[in-house]
């Protein structure tokens, strides 16, 4: 069983295109990330959310928003997409915030024509 | 916010040979330091990690030491292999991870 999934595993949109990527998480984890890696290999973390706290990182453009319905589930949400978006974005949960490993999807490659 | 330097951004190891990366932290209230690989077109996996209060632990051929009073902590891995050439990344947390800028190991059979 795949523990942390996210669909679609490749993604390919033209400019100004909206859409969305979902991940799931079947570890029973109370928090989920969302994490941009582009072509230098930098991870770089949007978000942190929990039931209780979202966490946005302040760089983050406000075109991305994530959306979860329950606590297995953060969505991440693009408007208007960007040839800078062009990156592979990683969804993640753990146990807790703070002393407890991440775990990590396999990755949505995004590519924006 | 937290600052993590990770050193160095490329290293190549003959097979057999040992492989050390670094990293310094900035935040001394930061207490919890994994280290993960990621092979290439891969996700970023927990190979090892260590808290606050362990100076050094072990796996195998992979050790983690911790210096809390000068900041910094490193990744050793012994005889390595080709298998472990990827790409390797520290992070420290205290209300949420701070990713290293990663190095890629390259072992030369």
């Amino acid at each position: 069983d795949t523990a942390v999934s996210q669909t679609p595993k490749y993604l390919v949109t033209q400019m100004g295109n909206d859409k969305s990527i979902k991940c799931e998480q079947n570890l029973g984890h109370d928090t989920m990330y969302w994490y941009k890696q582009d072509s230098k290999k930098f991870l770089k973390i949007m978000f942190s959310y929990n039931n209780k706290e979202l966490i946005i990182n302040e760089t983050v453009p406000n075109r991305f928003s994530p959306k979860s319905p329950d606590k297995a589930h953060l969505n991440l949400h693009i408007n208007s997409l960007e040839l800078g978006d062009s990156a592979v974005y990683f969804c993640a949960s753990s146990q807790g915030t703070n002393d407890q490993p991440q775990h990590f999807g396999d990755g949505t490659r995004l590519s924006i024509l | 916010g937290e600052n993590v330097e990770q050193h160095p951004s490329t290293l190549s190891v003959q097979e057999g040979d040992s492989a050390v990366i670094k990293c310094t932290y900035s935040d001394s209230a930061s207490n919890y330091f994994p280290w993960y690989k990621q092979e290439l077109g891969k996700r970023p996996q927990l190979i090892i990690d260590i808290r606050s209060n362990v100076g050094e632990k072990k796996d195998q051929r992979i050790a983690v030491t911790l210096n809390k009073t000068a900041k910094h902590f490193s990744l050793h891995i012994t005889e390595t292999q080709p298998e472990d050439s990827a790409v390797y990344f520290c992070a420290a947390s205290m209300e949420q991870f701070y990713f290293g800028t990663g190095t890629s190991l390259t072992v030369i059979p």
